[in-house]
């Protein structure tokens, strides 16, 4: 079964050093998301993109994540510098059509910032 | 508001018994309804995604019912088994703002040998 692969599976980073994440979707899934999940609540949606734009970032503190996908296939999220409070589960999820559509999540990364 | 809340927050059941977890959302228009389950460190995987035209639909052990008039949805567990244990979450897409996803705070089952 395809699979949504992340990685690293686990981070711990000092503050204000910088941090990044790669996902790489489901093959042919043209949508993805970059939720960030804190322990006990649901996911917050950070970016998604359609291809290789940006759709929402809404949410995205910009001053300090940035998320690309340029070639609209694997992505890279990153955040400098890291702060203590973004210590959380960082997952990515595909779709092949967007949210009418099953999304596939990936098994996330576990971020700890120390 | 566009909302999706849960219930029992909380459940413990005995190994072979069954359980039904509750979702009820307010979310406008309605387009489907999505059962995750998620497992303690792990990423959300899909149950069932439920459409407007759907009353029920079953995966194995896991059975999802849908009343759209009430915005009502159940996962029924028949014959719980210990790896069932995990938070289960309701989800419900917002088609009319960008179609970001509405998220219930879930169901945090445990199941006891």
């Amino acid at each position: 079964e395809a699979e949504v692969a992340q990685s690293p599976r686990y981070k711990i980073t000092e503050k204000s050093q910088a941090v990044a994440f790669w996902c790489d979707p489901i093959s042919g899934h043209a949508t993805l998301y970059w939720y960030r999940q804190i322990l006990g609540q649901g996911p917050e949606l950070l970016v998604q993109f359609q291809d290789e734009s940006v759709v929402d970032d809404s949410q995205l503190p910009k001053d300090r994540f940035s998320a690309e996908r340029l070639k609209g296939v694997d992505s890279t999220l990153k955040i400098q510098p890291a702060e203590l409070g973004d210590s959380a589960m960082y997952l990515c999820a595909s779709s092949f059509g967007g949210s009418n559509y099953g999304y596939t999540f990936g098994s996330g990364t576990r971020l700890t910032v120390v | 508001k566009n909302q999706v809340e849960q219930s029992p927050q909380s459940l413990i059941i005995l190994e072979g018994k069954n359980c039904t977890l509750q979702c009820n959302y307010t979310v406008s228009p309605f387009s489907n309804l999505r059962w995750y389950k998620q497992d303690t460190g792990r990423g959300p995987v899909s149950l069932t995604i439920m459409t407007f035209s759907e009353n029920t639909k079953s995966n194995g052990r896991y059975t999802a019912t849908l009343d759209a008039d009430t915005k009502q949805s159940s996962l029924h567990i028949t014959a719980s088994q210990l790896s069932d244990s995990a938070s289960y979450i309701c989800v419900v897409p917002n088609a009319g703002n960008n179609r970001k996803l509405i998220w219930g705070l879930g169901t945090s089952l445990a199941v006891n040998p």
